[in-house]
């Protein structure tokens, strides 16, 4: 079955930190993807990044980074030099790639990233 | 940049009404979804769309629920009997093919009384 956990309900840290936002995911398809979505108190859902299970390329965008490993089944998330616009939720999702799968998202319960100045 | 749209922003509604949520998915997307997250809780899943057609639905989306693409730009989802426990935001979301991102409405919030 496909799980996505996210083990840090909320993490705080002060402007200018760097903070890392775990994610540890469950499948049994050797094709998936892996995607981090954030939603802002306003409500809205982000996309962020996708990646696929064949691409274990880190990749950085900006003060973003992400580090994908499937020997542990891990797809952290990195802000750099946090500042007060990034506090929000942010949920790790997988979905099975499939042919003929639905592409449904499978989200963990998210991380709520306080950002004090 | 296109992008989905969902009305109303707000809806409230009395226990056991039909509500009908209105989402407009980006115009060359091909797969639809529904998604419900309840107050401080994650986003789970209810039904995905294709082809005029559910390809998939969840335990969560029962027999009152339904989908509905009445014309080439709306996707609907409706209630037909709302419940206190209906209470939540749903976003609907679309994808021009299966290996793509899902672009995301703003949702909808449904508040039951």
């Amino acid at each position: 079955a496909q799980k996505v956990t996210q083990a840090q309900t909320e993490i705080s840290v002060v402007e200018k930190e760097d903070v890392t936002l775990d994610c540890v995911y469950e499948t049994r398809d050797t094709t998936y993807y892996l995607f981090w979505y954030k939603q802002p108190p306003s409500g809205e859902l982000v996309f962020l990044i996708r990646r696929n299970s064949f691409d274990e390329q880190n990749e950085i965008s900006g003060r973003y980074s992400w580090n994908f490993q499937k020997s542990t089944s891990s797809f952290n998330f990195t802000i750099t030099a946090s500042q007060v616009v990034d506090s929000a939720v942010y949920f790790c999702a997988l979905s099975e790639g499939d042919g003929g799968a639905t592409n449904k998202l499978i989200f963990g319960t998210g991380t709520l990233l306080a950002v004090q100045p | 940049e296109p992008e989905v749209t969902q009305t109303p922003s707000h809806q409230v509604t009395q226990m056991g009404q039909e509500v009908i949520l209105r989402c407009v998915p980006i115009s060359n997307h091909l797969y639809f979804y529904w998604y419900r997250q309840i107050l401080g809780q994650k986003v789970e899943f209810l039904v995905s769309f294709y082809n005029n057609e559910i390809s998939e639905k969840s335990e969560i989306f029962d027999d009152q629920f339904s989908v509905e693409r009445p014309d080439g730009s709306n996707f609907t989802l409706k209630i037909r009997s709302t419940k206190l426990e209906d209470s939540a935001m749903y976003f609907c979301a679309s994808i021009p093919g299966l290996v793509n991102e899902q672009f995301f409405g703003p949702g909808t919030r449904l508040t039951v009384l």
